[in-house]
């Protein structure tokens, strides 16, 4: 079946550290994604790893992808207010553009 | 260049009405989806389009519809609104729907009374 699934809620002091992690289930997604939503706003596209890599960074950002545990992650270097946000991880089962989301994790920086 | 527009941004109707809502992909992009996303939970997949043809449709029902036009625009119809319906909708674009990066609008936030 289709499901992702991630932690409700993090919260970092300003200059942490943040890693948000997801699961997900269809072994056939060749790309996953990170999505960012800030308050009454779409998503925007953060950052995206193809389903034979490892490791992924971009940044600030890294992504790390265990394919045999179904396991993916994102890592916010030097995290800073403007972070704080809903943090959304997708997969694309089949190659296709039907994206499915987890939940989201809603990411709290406090100074 | 512009992103993904959509319109109106805010929506508010009565149970049973109708509602049409449009997207506007980017330039040169001919594939556009839509999702749904209720509040406090991920967004869901309604329906994707490509040249003009459906490719994908979620678990949703008939009340649902959609349709993509030659200059790859889309509207969204819902008819015969639910409560549940209430939802912020959100279109995305990609090149093709072989699993390009998808760029999403800013949302048709739908109030349902």
């Amino acid at each position: 079946g289709e499901d992702v699934e991630q932690s409700l809620f993090l919260s970092v002091r300003e200059g942490d550290s943040s890693v948000i992690n997801c699961t997900y289930t269809d072994s056939s997604s060749t790309y996953l994604y990170w999505y960012k939503q800030e308050p009454g706003a779409g998503l925007q596209l953060l950052t995206y790893i193809f389903s034979n890599m490892d490791m992924k960074q971009d940044q600030r950002l890294t992504v790390l992808l265990n394919k045999k545990d179904k396991h993916l992650s994102l890592r916010i270097a030097d995290t800073q207010t403007g972070d704080s946000a809903i943090y959304f991880c997708a997969e694309s089962p089949d190659n296709t553009d039907k994206l499915i989301f987890g939940t989201g994790t809603r990411l709290q920086v406090f100074p | 260049d512009a992103g993904v527009t959509q319109s109106p941004t805010h929506l508010i109707k009565t149970r049973g009405q109708q509602v049409t809502l449009r997207c506007s992909p980017i330039s040169g992009h001919k594939s556009v989806s839509w999702y749904q996303q209720v509040l406090g939970q991920g967004p869901q997949f309604i329906f994707q389009y490509y040249e003009k043809e459906e490719r994908g449709r979620g678990n949703f029902p008939d009340r649902f519809s959609a349709r993509q036009f030659p200059n790859y625009s889309s509207e969204l119809n819902v008819n015969a609104l639910l409560l549940g319906d209430s939802a912020l909708y959100l279109c995305a674009s990609s090149l093709d729907p072989w699993g390009n990066e998808q760029f999403f609008g800013p949302g048709t936030r739908l109030t349902v009374l």
